[in-house]
Protein backbone atom coordinates (compact mmCIF):
# COMPACT_ATOMS: atom_id res chain seq x y z
CA UNK A 1 0.00 0.00 0.00
CA UNK A 2 0.89 3.79 -0.78
CA UNK A 3 0.53 6.21 1.64
CA UNK A 4 1.37 9.90 1.33
CA UNK A 5 1.85 12.45 4.61
CA UNK A 6 1.61 16.34 4.28
CA UNK A 7 2.43 17.70 7.71
CA UNK A 8 1.32 21.20 7.09
CA UNK A 9 -2.25 21.70 7.17
CA UNK A 10 -1.60 26.03 6.34
CA UNK A 11 1.44 27.96 5.43
CA UNK A 12 1.58 31.58 4.84
CA UNK A 13 4.09 33.20 3.02
CA UNK A 14 5.17 36.91 1.86
CA UNK A 15 4.76 37.72 -1.71
CA UNK A 16 7.89 36.96 -3.87
CA UNK A 17 9.31 35.12 -1.18
CA UNK A 18 10.17 31.83 -2.17
CA UNK A 19 8.25 29.04 0.08
CA UNK A 20 8.68 24.81 0.60
CA UNK A 21 5.47 22.97 1.44
CA UNK A 22 6.33 19.35 2.60
CA UNK A 23 5.92 16.05 1.25
CA UNK A 24 6.75 12.39 2.20
CA UNK A 25 5.84 9.24 1.22
CA UNK A 26 5.80 5.41 1.87
CA UNK A 27 5.72 2.41 -0.64
CA UNK A 28 7.46 -0.79 -1.36
CA UNK A 29 7.43 -0.55 -5.02
CA UNK A 30 10.65 0.37 -6.40
CA UNK A 31 9.08 2.23 -9.25
CA UNK A 32 6.91 5.09 -8.76
CA UNK A 33 5.47 8.86 -9.79
CA UNK A 34 5.52 11.37 -7.65
CA UNK A 35 3.16 14.76 -8.13
CA UNK A 36 2.32 18.07 -6.84
CA UNK A 37 -1.58 19.62 -8.04
CA UNK A 38 -2.45 22.87 -6.88
CA UNK A 39 -7.01 23.34 -6.19
CA UNK A 40 -8.35 26.54 -5.72
CA UNK A 41 -10.88 27.75 -4.36
CA UNK A 42 -13.26 26.83 -7.54
CA UNK A 43 -12.28 23.38 -7.05
CA UNK A 44 -10.25 22.01 -10.07
CA UNK A 45 -7.22 20.01 -9.83
CA UNK A 46 -4.23 21.34 -11.55
CA UNK A 47 -1.28 19.18 -12.03
CA UNK A 48 1.99 21.05 -11.52
CA UNK A 49 5.16 19.27 -11.57
CA UNK A 50 6.41 15.45 -11.70
CA UNK A 51 9.00 13.51 -10.50
CA UNK A 52 10.02 9.73 -11.38
CA UNK A 53 11.53 7.72 -8.96
CA UNK A 54 14.18 6.65 -11.14
CA UNK A 55 15.11 10.59 -12.52
CA UNK A 56 18.54 11.55 -11.39
CA UNK A 57 17.36 15.18 -11.20
CA UNK A 58 14.87 17.24 -9.19
CA UNK A 59 12.29 18.33 -11.30
CA UNK A 60 11.36 21.97 -12.10
CA UNK A 61 8.59 23.72 -13.88
CA UNK A 62 8.99 27.45 -14.29
CA UNK A 63 8.36 28.67 -10.63
CA UNK A 64 7.80 25.33 -9.41
CA UNK A 65 10.53 22.60 -8.23
CA UNK A 66 10.69 19.44 -6.59
CA UNK A 67 13.36 18.93 -3.70
CA UNK A 68 13.90 14.67 -4.32
CA UNK A 69 15.42 13.19 -1.70
CA UNK A 70 14.89 9.69 -2.30
CA UNK A 71 16.79 8.01 0.78
CA UNK A 72 14.31 10.31 2.82
CA UNK A 73 11.58 9.59 1.31
CA UNK A 74 10.62 12.82 0.40
CA UNK A 75 9.04 14.91 -2.16
CA UNK A 76 9.33 18.66 -1.39
CA UNK A 77 7.59 21.44 -3.85
CA UNK A 78 9.17 24.87 -3.52
CA UNK A 79 7.60 27.79 -5.33
CA UNK A 80 10.06 30.71 -5.64
CA UNK A 81 8.91 34.30 -5.68
CA UNK A 82 5.10 33.74 -4.55
CA UNK A 83 2.23 35.39 -5.87
CA UNK A 84 -0.96 36.04 -4.56
CA UNK A 85 -2.06 33.62 -7.16
CA UNK A 86 -0.42 30.72 -6.16
CA UNK A 87 -2.52 30.91 -2.60
CA UNK A 88 -4.59 27.80 -3.03
CA UNK A 89 -4.69 24.18 -2.23
CA UNK A 90 -1.40 22.01 -2.81
CA UNK A 91 -2.10 18.36 -2.82
CA UNK A 92 1.10 15.64 -3.07
CA UNK A 93 0.21 12.92 -4.36
CA UNK A 94 1.88 9.27 -5.69
CA UNK A 95 1.79 6.59 -8.10
CA UNK A 96 3.22 3.18 -7.99
CA UNK A 97 2.07 -0.38 -8.85
CA UNK A 98 0.34 0.09 -12.22
CA UNK A 99 -2.86 1.06 -13.31
CA UNK A 100 -1.67 5.26 -12.50
CA UNK A 101 -3.45 5.17 -9.74
CA UNK A 102 -3.33 8.79 -7.49
CA UNK A 103 -2.73 7.90 -3.62
CA UNK A 104 -3.04 11.97 -2.24
CA UNK A 105 -1.73 13.41 0.47
CA UNK A 106 -4.23 15.87 2.71
CA UNK A 107 -3.37 18.41 1.83
CA UNK A 108 -1.57 22.04 2.25
CA UNK A 109 -3.75 25.09 2.26
CA UNK A 110 -1.02 27.75 0.99
CA UNK A 111 -1.96 31.62 1.69
CA UNK A 112 0.28 34.53 0.26
CA UNK A 113 0.15 37.54 1.68
CA UNK A 114 1.16 41.14 0.77
CA UNK B 1 -10.02 23.09 -26.53
CA UNK B 2 -9.91 19.58 -24.85
CA UNK B 3 -10.76 18.93 -21.37
CA UNK B 4 -12.84 16.77 -19.41
CA UNK B 5 -16.71 18.03 -19.01
CA UNK B 6 -17.83 17.16 -15.64
CA UNK B 7 -21.88 18.03 -15.06
CA UNK B 8 -23.36 18.62 -13.12
CA UNK B 9 -22.06 21.04 -11.29
CA UNK B 10 -24.23 20.93 -8.10
CA UNK B 11 -25.97 18.00 -7.49
CA UNK B 12 -29.08 17.20 -4.64
CA UNK B 13 -29.60 14.04 -3.69
CA UNK B 14 -33.31 12.08 -2.12
CA UNK B 15 -32.85 9.86 0.46
CA UNK B 16 -33.20 5.97 -1.35
CA UNK B 17 -32.56 7.79 -4.57
CA UNK B 18 -29.87 6.79 -6.73
CA UNK B 19 -28.19 9.89 -8.78
CA UNK B 20 -25.82 9.81 -12.09
CA UNK B 21 -22.35 11.99 -12.18
CA UNK B 22 -21.40 12.77 -15.77
CA UNK B 23 -17.72 12.62 -16.89
CA UNK B 24 -16.92 13.01 -20.74
CA UNK B 25 -13.35 13.80 -22.02
CA UNK B 26 -12.39 14.70 -25.07
CA UNK B 27 -8.55 13.98 -24.76
CA UNK B 28 -8.78 10.73 -26.71
CA UNK B 29 -7.41 9.28 -23.44
CA UNK B 30 -7.77 5.69 -23.00
CA UNK B 31 -7.87 5.95 -18.57
CA UNK B 32 -10.45 7.44 -16.83
CA UNK B 33 -10.87 7.91 -12.83
CA UNK B 34 -13.35 8.77 -10.58
CA UNK B 35 -12.38 10.57 -7.32
CA UNK B 36 -13.96 12.17 -4.18
CA UNK B 37 -13.33 14.17 -1.73
CA UNK B 38 -14.31 15.41 1.72
CA UNK B 39 -13.91 18.89 3.21
CA UNK B 40 -9.94 18.53 5.21
CA UNK B 41 -9.26 15.41 3.29
CA UNK B 42 -7.27 14.37 -0.30
CA UNK B 43 -8.65 12.60 -3.05
CA UNK B 44 -9.96 8.68 -2.57
CA UNK B 45 -10.05 6.21 -5.63
CA UNK B 46 -13.52 5.40 -6.21
CA UNK B 47 -13.19 3.34 -9.64
CA UNK B 48 -10.89 3.43 -13.02
CA UNK B 49 -11.03 2.21 -15.63
CA UNK B 50 -8.04 1.22 -18.41
CA UNK B 51 -10.26 0.49 -21.69
CA UNK B 52 -13.77 0.24 -22.86
CA UNK B 53 -16.11 -1.94 -20.96
CA UNK B 54 -13.81 -2.55 -18.24
CA UNK B 55 -13.42 -0.61 -14.91
CA UNK B 56 -11.60 -1.93 -11.79
CA UNK B 57 -12.87 -0.82 -7.90
CA UNK B 58 -10.82 1.45 -5.70
CA UNK B 59 -10.53 1.96 -2.11
CA UNK B 60 -13.91 3.56 -1.83
CA UNK B 61 -16.16 1.48 -4.25
CA UNK B 62 -18.76 0.60 -1.89
CA UNK B 63 -22.16 2.28 -2.71
CA UNK B 64 -21.00 3.42 -6.46
CA UNK B 65 -21.08 1.96 -9.83
CA UNK B 66 -19.35 2.59 -12.89
CA UNK B 67 -19.79 1.79 -16.76
CA UNK B 68 -17.50 2.73 -19.20
CA UNK B 69 -19.52 1.87 -22.90
CA UNK B 70 -17.73 4.60 -24.78
CA UNK B 71 -13.86 5.91 -24.77
CA UNK B 72 -15.02 9.32 -23.85
CA UNK B 73 -17.40 8.88 -21.12
CA UNK B 74 -17.07 7.56 -17.59
CA UNK B 75 -20.39 8.05 -15.56
CA UNK B 76 -20.82 6.94 -12.03
CA UNK B 77 -23.64 6.32 -10.07
CA UNK B 78 -24.34 7.51 -6.39
CA UNK B 79 -26.63 4.47 -5.41
CA UNK B 80 -28.76 4.40 -2.22
CA UNK B 81 -26.39 2.02 -0.48
CA UNK B 82 -23.68 5.23 -0.30
CA UNK B 83 -25.25 6.24 2.89
CA UNK B 84 -22.77 9.47 3.08
CA UNK B 85 -22.76 10.67 -0.37
CA UNK B 86 -21.96 14.23 1.14
CA UNK B 87 -18.72 14.85 -0.89
CA UNK B 88 -17.33 16.94 -4.22
CA UNK B 89 -16.95 14.34 -6.88
CA UNK B 90 -13.80 14.53 -9.21
CA UNK B 91 -13.06 13.17 -12.54
CA UNK B 92 -9.64 12.67 -14.04
CA UNK B 93 -8.39 10.83 -17.13
CA UNK B 94 -4.71 10.08 -18.76
CA UNK B 95 -3.47 8.90 -22.01
CA UNK B 96 -2.68 5.36 -20.83
CA UNK B 97 -1.72 3.69 -17.59
CA UNK B 98 1.26 1.45 -18.45
CA UNK B 99 3.35 4.43 -17.03
CA UNK B 100 3.28 7.34 -14.42
CA UNK B 101 1.61 10.16 -16.13
CA UNK B 102 -0.80 13.37 -14.91
CA UNK B 103 -4.05 13.06 -14.77
CA UNK B 104 -6.32 15.69 -16.36
CA UNK B 105 -9.09 16.83 -13.96
CA UNK B 106 -12.88 17.81 -14.96
CA UNK B 107 -14.04 21.01 -12.47
CA UNK B 108 -15.76 18.28 -9.97
CA UNK B 109 -19.30 18.02 -8.87
CA UNK B 110 -20.53 19.04 -5.32
CA UNK B 111 -23.57 16.48 -4.44
CA UNK B 112 -25.61 16.85 -1.05
CA UNK B 113 -28.12 15.16 0.31
CA UNK B 114 -31.89 17.20 0.78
Amino acid sequence: AQKITQTQPGMFVQEKEAVTLDCTYDTSDPSYGLFWYKQPSSGEMIFLIYQGSYDQQNATEGRYSLNFQKARKSANLVISASQLGDSAMYFCAMSAGGGNKLTFGTGTQLKVEL
Amino acid sequence: DGGITQSPKYLFRKEGQNVTLSCEQNLNHDAMYWYRQDPGQGLRLIYYSQIVNDFQKGDIAEGYSVSREKKESFPLTVTSAQKNPTAFYLCASSPRTDSYQPQHFGDGTRLSIL
